[in-house]
């Protein structure tokens, strides 16, 4: 079946760092990857959305310059918190849509889990 | 702009009852609605998806249900168990382009 990796699982970094969490389609081809956080008790929300070979689209309220997405290939979309602060400690879900299948057949990533000090 | 809710935030329940998790969404045009699981500080595992035509999907002990004019879910789980016991979120699309509007979820505690 379809999997989605996500690395790290889990980071600790200090305030002002950058931290890059990667997205990768294992045994499939993925033209599109979403990139969800997940504050505590709230709900997954929608950050952007990655098409290979093209900018992402970023929700509102998103900022884009301090969240680079980076979709290079078909398998690999990343995701790099600029100057990380503690406010930006969350839990970040990709998930990615299989090349030729149905609009809403997507797979998710494990998550990886963002603690800034 | 969808909004979903889910009700109630958290449910305690003994092994082997049937229970109901709800879902309501406002806005009625939706693509599909999805029902995922998700354990504690884990991605989400996908349990059921239910087309905007259907009614009703199944899956072993799982039915989840769709009434697009009261902008409804449910998800009946029959027969609980402990290992049933993690947060159950729902999600609707409003498109085909897989943007997905979470509700806050359900958390689900099976004691045995």
């Amino acid at each position: 079946g379809a999997v989605v990796s996500q690395h790290p699982s889990w980071v600790i970094c200090k305030s002002g760092t950058s931290v890059k969490i990667e997205c990768r389609s294992l045994d499939f081809q993925a033209t599109t990857m979403f990139w969800y956080r997940q504050f505590p008790k709230q709900s997954l929300m929608l950050m952007a959305t990655s098409n290979e070979g093209s900018k992402a689209t970023y929700e509102q309220g998103v900022e884009k310059d301090k969240f680079l997405i980076n979709h290079a290939s078909l398998t690999l979309s990343t995701l790099t918190v600029t100057s990380a602060h503690p406010e930006d400690s969350s839990f970040y879900i990709c998930s990615a849509r299989r090349q030729g299948f149905g609009a809403n057949v997507l797979t998710f990533g494990a998550g990886s889990r963002l603690t800034v000090l | 702009k969808q909004e979903v809710t889910q009700i109630p935030a958290a449910l305690s329940v003994p092994e082997g009852e049937n229970l109901v998790l709800n879902c309501s969404f406002t806005d009625s045009a939706i693509y599909n609605l999805q029902w995922f699981r998700q354990d504690p500080g884990k991605g989400l595992t996908s349990l059921l998806l239910i087309q905007s035509s259907q009614r009703e999907q199944t899956s072993g002990r799982l039915n989840a249900s769709l009434d697009k004019s009261s902008g409804r879910s449910t998800l009946y789980i029959a027969a609980s168990q402990p290992g049933d016991s993690a947060t159950y979120l729902c999600a609707a699309s409003n498109s085909g382009y897989s943007t997905l509007t979470f509700g806050k979820g359900t958390m689900l505690l099976v004691s045995p």
